[in-house]
């Protein structure tokens, strides 16, 4: 079955700082890749989505790339601020069958220090 | 725009008690439904899916029950709660196969 392993569990930066989160995936399917955010006591957010076609996502200042050769993607974000902190999650989409499935990652808790 | 529902916002309830919780979608005809549970400090995991009225298929056993009665509403029950059951249930929508959206969620502990 697909999975996703993120292993950075917990992120502390300063503001102004560069933030760079990996994430692999195992899958037999071509993927398409999202990356989303949640804040304390609310829902996910999605905050960018990577398919093998486009290779890129862009959006509120943050990036995110995949490799097809090593199967990752990764968020980065070139200047972070303290309203950035919160879990990142990235998540991998396969709609096989009839179940538009996403496989989580475990989240990586981003502190950002003013 | 749309807009996904969650009522209750919390719940505190005792072990072997029922629970029902509910999902509304508003402003999207027919979209895909799915439940979703964290663990405090966890990762999401699917627990339902629901494609079309009246038909919900189950991704993890989890001694809860889900249906949809409504093409914009979604219910996640069980008759007997356990004390693994506390955590945050979340609802979520997607267009067919595009990306899944998620509600604010229900934060159910179970004592």
């Amino acid at each position: 079955g697909d999975s996703v392993t993120q292993k950075q569990g917990q992120v502390t930066l300063s503001e102004d700082d560069f933030l760079f989160i990996n994430c692999t995936y195992s899958t037999t399917t071509y993927p398409t890749l999202f990356w989303y955010v949640q804040y304390p006591g609310q829902g996910p957010q999605l905050l960018l989505k990577v398919t093998t076609a486009n290779n890129k996502g862009i959006s509120r200042g943050f990036e995110a790339t995949y490799d097809k050769g090593t199967t990752s993607f990764h968020l980065q974000k070139a200047s972070v601020q303290e309203s950035d902190s919160a879990v990142y999650f990235c998540a991998l989409f396969n709609s096989g069958g009839s179940n538009a499935k996403l496989t989580f990652g475990k989240g990586t808790k981003l502190s950002v220090k003013s | 725009a749309q807009t996904i529902h969650q009522w209750p916002v919390a719940e505190i309830k005792a072990v072997g008690s029922p629970l029902s919780l509910g999902c509304t979608i508003k402003g999207k005809s027919s979209p895909n439904l799915y439940w979703y549970w964290q663990a405090t400090g966890g990762t999401l995991q699917q627990l339902f899916y629901s494609i079309t009225v009246g038909q919900v298929e189950s991704v993890v056993q989890l001694n809860l029950s889900a249906s949809r009665p409504k093409d914009d509403q979604f219910i996640l029950s069980t008759e007997k709660l356990l004390l693994s059951h506390s955590g945050f249930y979340l609802c979520a929508w997607s267009q067919q196969y595009a990306e899944q959206f998620f509600g604010p969620g229900t934060r159910l502990t179970v004592l």
